[in-house]
């Protein structure tokens, strides 16, 4: 079936450097997207989202990517930080009521 | 604080036990949802409801029960029928039920078996 997913499990950044996080969907219906980040034992807090009408949006420190060519969706965290460690998850607007359908998640490990 | 209250924290169940999980937002938000989350994976919807007195299934309804008697509450229940209930459960909420309403969440509920 239809589904979102990530292309990486698991991203070890440095601090400071820029961290890329990557999203593929597969429904090319949808039509609003979202970026969550889930820390350990926590519930997934919102980071930003961006309707398909868009290609770029931008946030604090954060940027996500909409290519509906090749469906696909990145979220870009500059000066990555020790606090950004977490799993992060990309989610997919799949219907007219606003059901979400979420992908795998991604894991980012900051290092000093 | 305005926000979403889950309760409690961590919750165990015995063989052949109902539970029941508290989920309250002082949000106003019209939309309530159940997810479940299993370790290293997303979240699969559980159920779903857009107003008061209504709701409906997600992917993965067998086994649970829910009730909406308030807008700001939204329970969801474990039943004896849900033969593998051990994992993390997060209620979110939403201003309303369609496309482009973000959805807030709250800090979870463990479930284990006993």
């Amino acid at each position: 079936g239809e589904s979102v997913g990530l292309h990486l499990p698991t991203l070890s950044v440095q601090e400071g450097d820029n961290s890329i996080i990557n999203c593929a969907y597969s429904n090319s219906a949808s039509d609003y997207f979202i970026w969550y980040k889930q820390e350990s034992g926590k519930g997934p807090q919102f980071i930003i989202d961006i309707r398909s009408n868009m290609d770029k949006r931008q946030g604090q420190r954060v940027t996500v990517l909409l290519n509906k060519t090749v469906k696909h969706l990145s979220l870009q965290i500059a000066a990555t930080q020790p606090g950004d460690s977490a799993v992060y998850f990309c989610a997919e607007n799949t219907d007219s009521w606003g059901k979400l359908q979420f992908g795998a998640g991604t894991q980012v490990v900051v290092t000093p | 604080d305005g926000g979403i209250t889950q309760s409690p924290k961590y919750l165990f169940r015995k063989e052949g036990q109902n539970v029941t999980l508290s989920c309250e937002q002082n949000l106003n938000h019209d939309a309530m949802y159940w997810y479940r989350q299993d370790p290293g994976q997303g979240l699969r919807l559980i159920y779903y409801s857009q107003i008061v007195n209504d709701f409906q299934k997600g992917d993965i309804a067998e086994g649970y029960s829910v009730s909406r008697e308030k807008k700001e509450s939204f329970p969801l229940t474990v039943t004896s029928a849900q033969k593998n209930p051990t994992a993390f459960y997060l209620c979110a909420s939403s201003m309303a039920g369609g496309p482009a309403y973000i959805q807030y969440f709250g800090a979870g509920t463990r479930l284990s078996v006993l």
